[in-house]
């Protein structure tokens, strides 16, 4: 079945530093991929996405690569603000009309 | 405009009684979705109808019964409530062109089951 494995968190940064949020995942055929985050107290919004190997997905200073060979799709930031904490989750779309989500990271930036 | 709207925000009842939470959405999508959300923010898709019809039924309690009365709404009923069904509720929708499109959350209903 497909299934999508996040790191676990919290993962704790200072102010500026650079970010990355591993995802893997498993799939049948070729997977669209997304990446959603979570603020306190809100419902999930769309962050990027990407819908074929070596797509570039990137919003807001986020960027994420569709890496077919490694079935990668890692978000990673050059420089966190305090606003960026959240939890975030990567998703996979394979056609059954519902996404499949991994676990979540919390994000937590300190001044 | 609120695109996904649910109600109530938190809902907070004793075991054994019966619940709704309603969903609408204003963005004109033919697909809509029940995501459940634990403790430990873990979301699992629950149900999807598109154009009022079930798409998907995941391994979900029969306890638990969605009803589209049209395409701009999906309401969920919960009969017999639980200790395990505290978590969090969302309400989905999406334009339904193939999974590249994506979803739009409501903010989550907070069930808790005292």
């Amino acid at each position: 079945g497909n299934s999508v494995t996040q790191m676990e968190g919290p993962v704790t940064l200072s102010e500026e530093a650079f970010l990355t949020i591993n995802c893997t995942y498993t799939a049948t055929g070729y997977p669209s991929l997304f990446w959603y985050v979570q603020y306190p107290g809100e419902g999930l919004q769309l962050l990027l996405k990407a819908t074929k190997a070596d797509d570039k997905g990137s919003n807001k200073g986020f960027e994420a690569t569709y890496r077919k060979e490694t079935t990668s799709f890692h978000l990673e930031k050059g420089s966190v603000q305090v606003s960026d904490s959240a939890v975030y989750f990567c998703a996979l779309y394979t056609g059954r009309r519902a996404l499949t989500f991994g676990s979540g990271t919390r994000l937590q930036v300190q001044p | 405009d609120t695109a996904v709207s649910q109600t109530p925000k938190y809902l907070v009842t004793q075991m054994g009684n019966d619940k709704s939470i309603k969903c609408e959405q204003n963005l004109g999508h033919d697909t809509m979705y029940w995501y459940k959300q634990d403790s430990k923010k873990f979301l699992k898709i629950m149900f999807s109808y598109n154009n009022k019809e079930l798409i998907i039924n995941e391994t979900v309690p029969n306890r638990f019964s969605p009803k589209s009365p049209d395409k701009a709404h999906l309401n969920l009923h919960i009969n017999s409530l639980e200790l395990g069904d505290s978590a969090v509720y969302f309400c989905a929708s999406s334009q339904d062109t193939g999974g590249n499109q994506p979803q739009h959350f409501g903010d989550g209903t907070r069930l808790s089951i005292l």
